[in-house]
Formats: structure tokens, sequence, C-alpha cells
């Protein structure tokens, strides 16, 4: 089952924090975040897995509690560079990774 | 060198023809997608093989066929190829519990 991203859309001008959520129905395994520019293939961010642990990567971070099986991806003093789609991928089993339908990140100089 | 590819970038052709997409990986990973990337960014998993076994088979017309004739190759084939199959195809691969690698996809356009 997919899971939810919120918000869809948000703008921020440079040096602005922004905070995007991904929530599932089912028990999760595992969390993927992803960035995809326009026209280019996602790249990969951070991968959690279960034990609600908080990963950091410069200055976005993100941490995923297994019992609300909700994950949050935190971008703090955004830079031009970061704008792009954002998916959560959610993974049960069987090397199933599901993802969000995005959010589009646009941060303004 | 480039750890998946994919060929051909794009791809433009008239309805009810056949056409294949191709990938490749040379990360070594067991497992390799599918996924349909649709004009509103949905990135939607179609099929996964794991050294060289389908494992997953989402709901996906019948004229799409996987075929991965080795663990490091997994092409796509469409039969009769409708208006509606117009997305970006991409492949990735991954291993264990690392991070799916993408292709840069294939940006298939049914006229």
């Amino acid at each position: 089952q997919q899971p939810v991203q919120s918000p869809q859309a948000v703008i921020l001008r440079e040096g602005e924090d922004a905070v995007i959520n991904c929530s599932s129905s089912k028990a999760l395994y595992s969390v993927h975040w992803y960035r995809q520019k326009h026209g280019e293939a996602p790249i990969f961010l951070m991968i959690l897995l279960k034990g609600g642990e908080q990963k950091g990567h410069d200055k976005i971070s993100a941490s995923f509690n297994e019992k609300k099986q909700q994950s949050s991806l935190y971008l703090t003093a955004s830079q031009l560079s970061y704008s792009g789609t954002y998916f959560c991928g959610t993974e049960g089993s069987n090397y199933k990774l599901t993802f969000g339908k995005g959010t589009l990140l646009t941060v303004n100089p | 060198d480039t750890a998946v590819s994919q060929t051909p970038k794009y791809l433009v052709t008239q309805m009810g023809n056949d056409k294949s997409i191709k990938c490749e990986q040379n990360l070594g990973h067991d497992t390799m997608y599918w996924y349909k990337q649709d004009s509103k960014k949905f990135l939607k998993i179609m099929f996964s093989y794991n050294n060289k076994e389908l494992i997953i088979n989402e709901t996906v017309p019948n004229r799409f066929s996987p075929k991965s004739p080795d663990k490091a190759h997994l092409n796509l084939h469409i039969n009769s190829l409708e208006l509606g199959d117009s997305a970006v195809y991409f492949c990735a691969s991954t291993q264990g519990n690392s991070p799916l690698h993408f292709g840069n996809g294939t940006r298939l356009t049914v006229t």
C-alpha cells in the first residue's frame, strides 16, 4: 500500500527549514528517502531501518517512528540545490519498495 | 562507469507497435526492478527480480513482459503499445538493505 506524504508541495526561501512527512498504514521494515530533479533519476538520500533511529546527511536528516509507522525528513537552512521532488519509499517485505506521491520542494533565492 | 544503464533514453513509437527497453547493472546486485513514472510523477513499481527470479509482479497488463537473462540484466518488452503507456520507465537495482540505484530512465512516447 502506498505511503502518504505531506505536504504535496512547499515553497521556501533560501535558508528556511522544511519538514516532509511520510506515513503508512502497514508495518514498516524500512523507510527510504530520495530526491528527484526535473528530467533526472531519483537519487538516494538516506535509509532508516526499524529501531526509531535518526539519520543525518549534511543539513538533511530524518527520523523513523516504527510504532506510528511514520517518517519525517528535515531540511534545515535550505539551499537552492535542495529544490526537487522528494519521495519516501516504504518497505514492508519481499523487497517491495513502494513510493509515496512525492513532495515538490521549491527553494527560491 | 555507469552503475545502472538503460537503453534507449528516448523511445517514440506508434500505437500498436512492440518495443523493448534494456537495463544492465554492474554493481553486482541481486535484485532489479522496473518502475513506471507517469506525468504526475507517481513512481509505481511494476516488476522485481531477485537473482533472475520474478518476485514482484504488480497489477500490470499482460502486454508488459520482463525478462532477466542473468542477474545483471532486466529487460522490459511491451506489446501492442497504447497511449496510456507513455511515461518514463526507470530500472533500478539493490542488494539487501542498500538503497535503490536508478538508471537514467527511458522516456516512452506513444503517438
